[in-house]
């Protein structure tokens, strides 16, 4: 099956400071890549996706960039402030609309 | 979008006992998946909720343990049956309109077994 790897798991920044976390996966038929932030105690909410005809999509502070022949994609998040502290998890979808989930990123942002 | 909704949000049970949970969708969905999240790791998916016919289960997960019912494109019900510790966890319900497609996730219920 699908497999995802996700890092890193901890990460710690300064307010105003930039994000990257990286996923890598297996399965090359996978075309949809999602990211959901996850508060503490809260759903998973989608923040931002990539299929697999585009390279990169942005919105606002955040972008997502996919490169399908090194199978892996990766979160940018620009200007960090303290409400983006959160665990960040990528997924990758197989057939039949399934998800496989990275393990999570902790992200702290300090003020 | 899609908002979905679950009961119960927690409960506490006890041993070789078992538990429904419901999951309640706004509208149509395509797709709807149960998943278990263990406090501080990732979701793992349980199954595929299939409407009408019997759900498709990932590998570790078994439909005795986790009878799995859609009689609807908005409702599903998870079962957990004959509760152990172990199966103390996070239980999440999911729905998308298309395969590859964003997910809305539920609220979760936070199940205890003593």
């Amino acid at each position: 099956g699908e497999n995802v790897e996700q890092h890193p798991s901890t990460l710690s920044v300064q307010e105003g400071d930039s994000a990257v976390i990286k996923c890598t996966y297996s399965d090359s038929a996978s075309n949809y890549f999602p990211w959901y932030k996850q508060e503490l105690g809260k759903r998973p909410q989608l923040i931002i996706d990539i299929r697999s005809n585009v390279g990169e999509k942005k919105d606002q502070r955040i972008a997502v960039t996919l490169n399908k022949t090194a199978k892996h994609f990766s979160l940018h998040i620009t200007e960090t402030q303290p409400e983006d502290s959160a665990v960040y998890f990528c997924a990758v979808h197989t057939n039949a609309g399934k998800s496989t989930f990275g393990d999570g990123t902790t992200l702290t942002v300090k003020p | 979008s899609a908002v979905i909704s679950q009961k119960p949000s927690r409960d506490i049970c006890q041993r070789g006992t078992s538990l429904t949970i419901q999951c309640q969708v706004d509208s149509q969905v395509t797709m709807m998946f149960w998943y278990r999240q263990q406090p501080g790791q990732s979701l793992t998916l349980i199954a595929t909720a299939n409407q009408g016919s019997e759900a498709t289960y990932e590998s570790g997960f078994v439909i005795d343990k986790f009878p799995i019912s859609r009689p609807n494109l908005t409702f599903s019900t998870l079962t957990v049956s004959n509760m152990s510790p172990e199966d103390s966890s996070i239980y999440l319900c999911s729905g998308a309109r298309e395969p590859y497609n964003e997910q809305f996730f539920g609220p979760g219920t936070r199940l205890t077994v003593l």
